[in-house]
């Protein structure tokens, strides 16, 4: 299986501390994207880097790539109750597919 | 906003039963996915389609299959339920793989049980 694997798997933390999450992967990629699931939903996409960078920013979010060791973090600074959520991140594979990981579960206690 | 929508939130069926989820999109995408989503195990990937009658198995295809006759439908269908399929089952569908913008938009979900 390509699946990539979270860690941690769960994560829990003060509002206002930042999180990190990481992701590694098995095989080549084009691009990372990390998704969010609030419980009992759909996912939705949060952030999207690609093969040839390193570092991608959107508002609270900072997500790095290191494609030598197959590997991305997320990182979520200031961190809210409403942050609180699964995190996923996915890498594409060969033909259309995308491969997700197991999710790390994070709590922001207010 | 693109929107997926997934006939169902609840549904419980009994062992044998013949099931059909229905997803829907509105965006004119290609490709469409089915996963089914465990504890412990994340996201796998059921089946996907990038184009109208076409099908493609993900890694766990058996005891499924699946029906695109129309570019904003995709149906998974449970030839005869088993305990074992019960599950969350999310819908997807994303616009053709062209190296720019391949991101997922995921309907609401089915949680399925089966009885």
């Amino acid at each position: 299986s390509q699946q990539g694997e979270e860690d941690p798997q769960a994560l829990s933390i003060q509002e206002g501390e930042n999180a990190t999450m990481n992701c590694s992967y098995k095989t080549s990629i084009n691009n990372l994207q990390w998704y969010r699931q609030n419980s009992g939903r759909g996912l939705v996409h949060l952030i999207l880097i690609r093969s040839n960078e390193r570092e991608k920013h959107s508002g609270r979010l900072r997500v790095t790539l290191d494609t030598s060791k197959k590997s991305s973090s997320l990182l979520i600074t200031a961190s809210r109750a409403a942050d609180t959520a699964s995190y996923f991140c996915a890498t594409d594979g060969t033909g259309n597919q995308f491969y997700f990981g197991t999710g790390t579960s994070l709590t922001v206690i207010p | 906003d693109v929107k997926v929508t997934q006939s169902s939130r609840y549904l419980v069926k009994r062992t044998g039963e013949k099931v059909f989820l229905e997803c829907v999109q509105d965006m004119d995408h290609e490709n469409m996915f089915w996963y089914r989503q465990d504890p412990g195990l994340g996201l796998r990937l059921i089946y996907f389609s990038y184009d109208v009658k076409m099908k493609e198995k993900g890694d766990i295809p058996e005891g499924y299959s699946v029906s695109r006759e129309k570019k904003e439908r995709f149906s998974l269908i449970l030839e005869s339920a088993s305990t074992n399929q019960t599950s969350m089952y999310l819908c997807a569908s994303s616009l053709p793989w062209t190296g720019v913008d391949e991101k997922l938009f995921f309907g609401s979900g089915t949680q399925l049980s089966v009885l």
